[in-house]
């Protein structure tokens, strides 16, 4: 079955704590993306990666890295959490860059508590 | 640069009543459009999306979707919701240009029994 996987789906930690969250796609897709959503706000890019080892910013990257060193794996690290990164984060791929007609597909999702 | 409005943050509907999710974007050049629904505790998924061609787009669950370009909008529309349609949906609009995807703010629909 095609997927995208996230783990851990919750997380409460605190401030300071570094944390990773894993994402995983099996449809070899070239694309993939972090997103957070937050109330009222809707859906921010937070970082993409249109292929391995080619990463870049999107429109909130303050606070978190990123890396991609296989095609399926992209994970998002947060070095020292703080309260205002409490949010619901969700990963997404779809099969190329250079093609934004193909569908993104999206993770479950991973809900993380900063105390 | 690219925008998305949903003018409604909440819709309550009774079920079997027909439902419009209003969405209005802005951008200087041609782009894509899509339509996402977020279930309770659950990831997005694909509603339905327009390219180019026919205005009116049809999706999944019986959703459909009319591209107006003059006014810049791009409405969801069902006849008859259902309890299970329950669920947040995000409209989204992309400059064809790259490979950035807006979101909007969501759309919450309440069906009501």
């Amino acid at each position: 079955e095609a997927q995208v996987t996230q783990n851990p789906r919750y997380l409460i930690t605190v401030t300071g704590k570094k944390l990773t969250v894993t994402c995983s796609q099996n449809m070899n897709h070239e694309y993939m993306s972090w997103y957070r959503q937050d109330p009222g706000l809707g859906l921010r890019q937070i970082y993409y990666s249109m292929n391995v080892e080619v990463t870049d910013k999107g429109d909130v990257p303050e606070g978190y890295k990123v890396s991609r060193k296989e095609k399926r794996n992209f994970p998002l690290i947060l070095e020292s959490p703080s309260p205002n990164q409490t949010s619901l984060y969700f990963c997404a791929s779809r099969s190329s860059s250079g093609r934004l007609a193909d569908t993104q597909y999206f993770g479950p999702g991973t809900r993380l508590t900063v105390l | 640069a690219q925008s998305v409005t949903q003018l409604d943050s909440q819709v309550p509907v009774f079920e079997e009543a027909p439902v419009e999710l209003r969405c209005n974007y802005s951008s200087s050049v041609s782009v894509y459009l899509f339509w996402y629904v977020q279930y309770p505790n659950q990831g997005l998924q694909l509603l339905l999306k327009y390219l180019s061609g026919s205005t009116l787009v049809k999706g999944i669950n019986g959703f459909e979707a009319e591209f107006n370009k003059s006014q810049t909008s791009f409405h969801l529309r069902k006849p008859s919701v259902h309890i299970s349609d329950t669920a947040e949906y995000f409209c989204a609009v992309s400059d064809r240009r790259d490979d950035k995807i807006i979101f909007g703010k969501g759309t919450r629909l309440h069906i009501l029994p």
